[in-house]
């Protein structure tokens, strides 16, 4: 069964644009949230990641949004680019982490 | 790179069959994980190895068996092949046991298995 569920599936963003990724968890027990970023080809690797006493972290363009209350997270990624297009998985981790289905994402020119 | 070395890339093979899947984990890394990809699945976690003990275990089916040898690689074994076996299989190492509220893995480029 999928401990964490991500949405969407797919996204197709213009360059420029916001691109959203949602996650939610059941288990509270999870004390860190990663998200990971795979090229086709590759294997995925981190991208950016949060505790759960943090509401938000920004790393460049890339931001975690954090609700505890709620037990949804969320990868924001301003002014998308065509280089960004990839394959995100969010995690969460509780001794191993557990990974979401993955969002595919689009950014067209 | 990552420092993951995976082998093989890919394999194709039958339905009843077994194949072995290598990892070799980052000089130093004494923790290994092997994941599923399949598309409609996501990362699948499989199991994890410590140091050559057994550490967790997720959603392996019993046709599958892995073990870590003492100079850290790992082995991911799949026997009876069925269709549905077919995707990417995983292999991500860290130095030691994941402490709390942190915990990068570090993936390979994963090994490709098409069954036929």
């Amino acid at each position: 069964q999928q401990q964490v569920k991500q949405s969407p599936q797919s996204l197709i963003v213009q360059k420029g644009g916001i691109s959203i990724i949602n996650c939610a968890y059941e288990n509270t027990a999870f004390d860190y949230f990663p998200w990971y970023q795979q090229f086709p080809g590759k294997g995925p690797a981190l991208l950016i990641a949060i505790r759960p006493d943090v509401s938000e972290k920004k790393e460049g363009r890339f931001t975690i949004s954090f609700n505890k209350s709620a037990k949804q997270f969320s990868l924001h990624i301003m002014d998308s680019q065509p280089g960004d297009s990839a394959t995100y998985f969010c995690a969460a981790t509780l001794v191993t982490p557990r990974f979401g289905a993955g969002t595919r994402l689009t950014v067209k020119p | 790179d990552s420092g993951v070395t995976q082998t093989p890339k890919h394999l194709i093979t039958a339905t009843g069959q077994r194949v072995t899947l290598r990892c070799s984990p980052r000089s130093g890394d004494l923790s290994v994980y092997w994941y599923q990809q399949s598309l409609d699945q996501g990362l699948q976690f499989l199991i994890q190895y410590y140091n050559g003990e057994e550490r967790a275990k997720g959603n392996i089916l019993e046709r599958f068996s892995a073990q870590q040898f003492p100079d850290l690689h790992s082995e991911l074994n799949l026997s009876s092949l069925e269709l549905g076996d077919s995707a990417l299989y995983f292999c991500a190492s860290t130095p030691g046991l994941l402490l709390p509220y942190t915990g990068e893995l570090f993936f390979g480029e994963g090994s490709r298995l098409t069954v036929l």
